[in-house]
């Protein structure tokens, strides 16, 4: 059975603070992984697609990076802004239909 | 570009009521799928549509239900509402079916509140 599982549950960061949050998956071949950003009360917002082992990809202060087991989301210099819960999620090449979320992790940046 | 838009975004039902949500895709997008959060359980997958077709049904009772129209639109149905069954809809929608493709990515909507008292 596919599953994610994202760590920390919470972190909380001073403003410039740099952290990674990781994504550790289990799937019977990967099509694809997903991280997303999810503020309160709202629909999670699309930040990355990962397809394979050593690819990376940045958005502004973000970095995602991809290995065989996990995924991390690296955080650089973060902004009180950039506070919201975390998601990855994974399709697996199998089950393609389905995506998998994981729980999310809940940043919290403090000016 | 217009994003996935749910409607409505805020309901409050009474236990035994049904309930319909609707959303509307991403201009082009022919898949449609729908999720249940809950701050217990995360993002659990309800269905997904293409063409018409409901492809995908995730481990939710028959009281959840969806339909899918020939302009991609797509609304969900809830029989008979239970308690339990207070949480955040998301629709998202992308261009293919998901099978179809590799990392074919889904955009969210806001989502629909629902709260059953």
């Amino acid at each position: 059975e596919d599953q994610v599982t994202q760590s920390p549950e919470a972190l909380r960061l001073q403003e410039g603070e740099s952290s990674s949050l990781n994504c550790s998956y289990t799937v019977s071949g990967l099509r694809g992984l997903f991280w997303y950003r999810q503020d309160p009360g709202k629909g999670p917002e699309f930040l990355f697609t990962l397809y394979s082992a050593g690819e990376e990809k940045e958005k502004e202060r973000l970095k995602a990076t991809l290995t065989k087991k996990e995924s991390f989301l690296h955080i650089t210099a973060p902004k009180p802004e950039d506070s919201a819960t975390y998601l990855c999620a994974v399709q697996a090449v199998v089950d393609g239909q389905n995506f998998v979320f994981g729980p999310g992790t809940r940043l919290s940046v403090l000016p | 570009k217009a994003g996935v838009t749910q409607t409505p975004r805020y309901l409050i039902k009474t236990r035994g009521q049904q309930v319909t949500l609707s959303c509307s895709p991403i201009s082009g997008h022919r898949s449609v799928s729908w999720y249940q959060q809950t701050p217990g359980q995360g993002l659990q997958f309800l269905f997904e549509y293409f063409s018409e077709t409901q492809r995908n049904k995730g481990n939710f009772p028959g009281r959840f239900s969806g339909r899918q129209f020939s302009n991609s639109r797509s609304e969900m149905n809830v029989s008979t509402l239970e308690l339990g069954d207070s949480a955040l809809y998301l629709c998202a929608s992308s261009r293919f079916y998901r099978a179809s493709g590799s990392g074919n990515t889904i955009y969210f909507g806001e989502g629909s509140w629902l709260t059953v008292v």
